[in-house]
């Protein structure tokens, strides 16, 4: 039974280019969460889908930053025009039912981004 | 003030030392409580939940103190393999998680 899986592990980008991030949550979970690790910070919320729903981006960026879980296939987040400052791991995790205050969120091993 | 505060430590104890972490959250309407740890460079893993009337899981207890929003973890007979970074979570109802900045922990032989 496959965990919450990530890819790329190690992306290299930089100034300007688009970072693109998969997610593929485990087997029976339709809720993906996003989250920001800055270097020597605790993880930070992004935003949080279900399939084919955004339901709360109040933690995404009001620029350049995207993300979708489609019908078909992973969850992407997209940084586009990348810069220094969106360096970090970026970790994803799901969960099998809607939010609730008991649903335990399961992380997938994360991105590290690095921009050059 | 931040959501959930940490002291950022590190700790370093000898093997079979017991050692306890504290962390205080600002949200009084939180609900759940947790405690993950995280490995250097690696995803956070969920250690265990933390109820009011405390739990306990082998060497470890957690603790929740409601009135004071304030939770704690107590390790027992400290092993090399729990040196890591011990993280506090809290969360509201369907919201998503909030982490704590994490405490360091080195277990030293």
């Amino acid at each position: 039974n496959a965990g919450v899986m990530q890819n790329p592990r190690h992306l290299v980008r930089r100034r300007g280019q688009e970072a693109r991030l998969r997610c593929s949550p485990m087997k029976g979970h339709s809720h993906v969460y996003w989250y920001r690790q800055l270097p020597e910070e605790g993880l930070k919320f992004m935003v949080y889908l279900q399939k084919e729903n955004i339901i709360d981006e109040s933690g995404m960026p009001k620029e350049r930053f995207s993300a979708e879980f489609p019908k078909e296939g992973p969850s992407i987040l997209r940084i586009q025009q990348v810069v220094r400052g969106d360096s970090a791991a970026y970790f994803c995790a799901s969960s099998p039912r809607a939010g609730g205050s008991t649903d335990t969120q399961y992380f997938g091993p994360g991105t590290r981004l690095t921009v050059l | 003030r931040k959501e959930v505060e940490q002291d950022p430590g590190p700790f370093n104890v000898p093997e079979g030392a017991t050692v306890a972490f504290n962390c205080t959250y600002s949200n009084s309407a939180s609900q759940s409580f947790f405690w993950y740890r995280q490995d250097c460079r690696k995803e956070p893993k969920l250690l265990m939940s933390v109820y009011s009337s405390g739990n306990e899981d082998g060497r470890f207890t957690a603790q929740l103190n409601r009135a004071s929003q304030y939770i704690s973890l107590l390790i027992r007979d400290s092993k090399l393999s729990d040196s890591a970074t011990y993280l506090c979570v809290v969360k509201v109802g369907g919201t998503p998680l909030v982490f704590g900045k994490g405490t360091r922990l080195s277990v030293i032989a």
